[in-house]
């Protein structure tokens, strides 16, 4: 079991450009997550898809769009790019929503 | 809204000494809880978490936690401090409940470095 796979593992974007960023968990959870991370800021969540074919804003989902592609996959566009959105993206996937997440092991994003 | 507080974003422990984590939370009815660990340059593991039942939670690497409701309390502790524990500990809240319609991801404090003295 690879758990939660995330790729590219690193990224530099300039301002304006879009990338994918991908993530597959090979755990049969029916609910996936992407979440940032931010120097003093804990993890906050952007969007969170409770089933396949389902998708819903969290608190920060400004500037991303997702797309659950089926149930082991969930990927978060950046449409054009902004240095504000310079950060560390975890993929999450659960079962029970109120149950235990686990967690890739991230994507480092630098948008110049 | 529920929220989660980590009092102290550095903490500093000899090797050997107790280790104490304070993490409060905000929630209208009793939520679940966890303890994340994260290593650098990694993503995150649970430690442990509360749902229901006995209130003293042990998890892995030696850490426990106790729920106390009066005090809206979590606190991680471990009796010793290894170097090994130099991490990134974060606490989490579930969401208030399953409505079946949507899954809102936990609601994280923002973080205690852990650091170990040796």
């Amino acid at each position: 079991n690879a758990g939660v796979t995330q790729t590219p593992k690193f990224q530099v974007l300039k301002t304006g450009q879009s990338m994918t960023l991908q993530c597959a968990q090979d755990m049969n959870h029916n609910s996936m997550y992407w979440y940032r991370q931010d120097p003093g800021m804990g993890l906050r969540l952007i969007y969170y898809s409770a089933s396949e074919g389902t998708t819903d804003k969290g608190e920060v989902p400004n500037g991303y769009n997702v797309s659950r592609l089926n149930k082991r996959e969930f990927s978060l566009r950046l449409e054009s790019a902004a240095p504000s959105q310079t950060s560390v993206y975890f993929c999450a996937s659960g079962g029970h929503p109120r149950e235990t997440q686990y967690f890739g092991p991230g994507t480092r994003l630098l948008v110049l | 809204a529920q929220s989660v507080t980590q009092l102290g974003s550095h903490v500093s422990v000899s090797e050997g000494a107790l280790v104490l984590l304070r993490c409060n939370y905000s929630s209208s009815v009793p939520p679940y809880l966890f303890w994340y660990v994260q290593y650098p340059n990694q993503g995150l593991q649970l430690l442990l978490k509360y749902t229901t039942g006995a209130t003293l939670v042990k998890g892995i690497n030696g850490f426990e936690a106790e729920f106390k409701k009066s005090e809206t309390s979590f606190h991680l502790t471990k009796p010793s401090a290894h170097m090994s524990d130099a991490a990134e500990y974060f606490c989490a809240v579930s969401p208030p409940r399953y409505s079946g319609g949507g899954a809102d991801g936990l609601t994280f404090g923002k973080g205690t470095h852990l650091i170990i003295q040796p």
